[in-house]
């Protein structure tokens, strides 16, 4: 069954440095979602990406934060100068017209 | 904010069915509920979704009231590996958008 993978599993960075989280969305899959979840809390939206543009993004999802589609496979979060509440799991997502998201396993990031 | 109400955790004895109620009186006519869960730290995992029909597949099986003001998703045999957080989520069917999740139900099955 195809799957939503990222890399890195985990991250240690120390505030104030730049990060980039790796994603691989299903092969056949149009639009794409980062969504990050604080221990212990909710599961947030960040943003979301079809067509090569963002679609819709959170409050969240401030300047610090951008994505991109560098190739044909791999979707990327960047975080342009890390703060100690960025520390959370990050998660990517992919949909395709078939009603429903895949998640990937997530990505840990702490921030020290 | 979600526009779901469900209970904070539940428990449920292995082998036995999970009856996961969620309340969502201001669903509109065009909006669907799905329900995912969260296996600790794992991505969110969906499960299964409706309309107004009652659903069922290889996982679950979802039950929608008929006013569609609420529903409960059904585990019919509850195993240790279900103990997960159950979230149920309304939206616009076929939508692109961003899911909204709330604190969802922690489900504990127990030996």
């Amino acid at each position: 069954e195809p799957e939503v993978t990222q890399t890195p599993s985990h991250q240690v960075t120390q505030m104030g440095q730049e990060v980039i989280l790796r994603c691989v969305p299903i092969s056949n899959h149009l639009y794409f979602y980062w969504y990050r979840q604080i221990l212990g809390q909710k599961v947030e939206f960040l943003v979301s990406f079809y067509n090569n543009e963002i679609s819709e993004k959170s409050e969240i999802f401030d300047d610090q934060f951008s994505v991109e589609r560098p190739d044909g496979s791999n979707f990327t979060l960047k975080i342009r100068s890390t703060k100690l509440e960025d520390s959370a799991m990050y998660f990517c997502a992919s949909y395709r017209d078939d009603e429903t998201q895949y998640f990937g396993p997530g990505t840990r990031l702490l921030v020290l | 904010d979600a526009k779901t109400t469900q209970p904070t955790s539940m428990d449920c004895a292995e082998g036995r069915a999970a009856n996961l109620p969620c309340n969502h009186s201001t669903i509109s006519g065009n909006e669907y509920v799905y329900w995912y869960r969260q296996i600790h730290s794992q991505g969110p995992q969906y499960i299964i979704h409706g309309l107004k029909n009652n659903e069922t597949n290889e996982m679950a099986s979802l039950i929608i009231t008929e006013d569609r003001k609420s529903s409960t998703l059904i585990l019919p045999h509850a195993t240790l590996r279900d103990t997960a957080v159950y979230y149920c989520i309304v939206r616009v069917g076929r939508g692109a958008d961003g899911l909204t999740f709330g604190k969802g139900t922690h489900l504990i099955i127990q030996p």
